[in-house]
């Protein structure tokens, strides 16, 4: 099983590019990488997902090396509503497999004015 | 947007009752399932289904059994509910993998407190 590892914390001010990276050793062949937000009392809410190289959205980019043994969240230009939860999923779901899913801890991005 | 419905946003109990968690998304997802989640643990699986009457056990099954009858609901019920099952409660659904990963979307979650 994919375990991931992710720092507990940061912190940032707003306007820098924020960078959380997420550790996983044992990432399977099948496994892709979904990073989710988390405002408290909220569900998580889906940011962005990649299996290799650098994957962009409106949001964010995600940047995933060749061994893919980590990947990296890339925030930029943060505001204070970035201020949240973020955590790094590794697995692959759904009919085909019994894979089971695992979260990282989440690493809580604190944003300062 | 996908909708996914939790029944209760605040839930009190008593140790040794039979409590029903319930979870509804609107999208004809094949995929759902439930998570508790505890400070300093992030989120944990507790039970998955991929389709109707379809069930894996999560990482933390312990003191839980599911129930999925129809697409669209899937239930979280503790047999006879102790206090170390209180916590916060997170149904999700996601399309079937077909070999692709899918994002799961969440619902707001339960917080459900055992006395």
């Amino acid at each position: 099983l994919a375990k991931t590892t992710q720092p507990i914390s940061m912190d940032s001010y707003e306007g820098q590019e924020v960078n959380i990276t997420c550790s996983h050793n044992n990432i399977a062949t099948n496994d892709y990488i979904t990073w989710y937000q988390q405002f408290p009392s909220q569900g998580p809410r889906f940011i962005i997902q990649g299996y290799k190289t650098k994957v962009t959205n409106e949001v964010a980019s995600l940047f995933i090396p060749a061994d893919r043994k980590s990947s990296t969240l890339s925030l930029p230009r943060v505001s204070l509503s970035d201020t949240a939860v973020y955590y790094c999923l590794v697995g692959a779901h759904g009919s085909s497999n019994t894979g089971k899913l695992i979260f990282g801890q989440g690493t809580t991005l604190q944003v300062k004015p | 947007d996908v909708k996914v419905t939790q029944s209760s946003r605040y839930l009190v109990k008593r140790t040794g009752e039979k409590v029903f968690l319930e979870c509804v998304q609107d999208m004809d997802h094949e995929n759902m399932f439930w998570y508790r989640q505890d400070p300093g643990l992030g989120l944990r699986l507790i039970y998955f289904s991929y389709d109707v009457k379809m069930k894996e056990k999560g990482d933390i099954p312990e003191g839980y059994s599911v129930s999925r009858e129809k697409k669209e609901r899937f239930s979280l019920i503790l047999e006879s509910a102790s206090t170390n099952q209180t916590s916060m409660y997170l149904c999700a659904s996601s399309l079937s993998d077909r070999g692709r990963g899918q994002p799961q979307h969440f619902g707001d979650g339960t917080r459900l407190s055992i006395l």
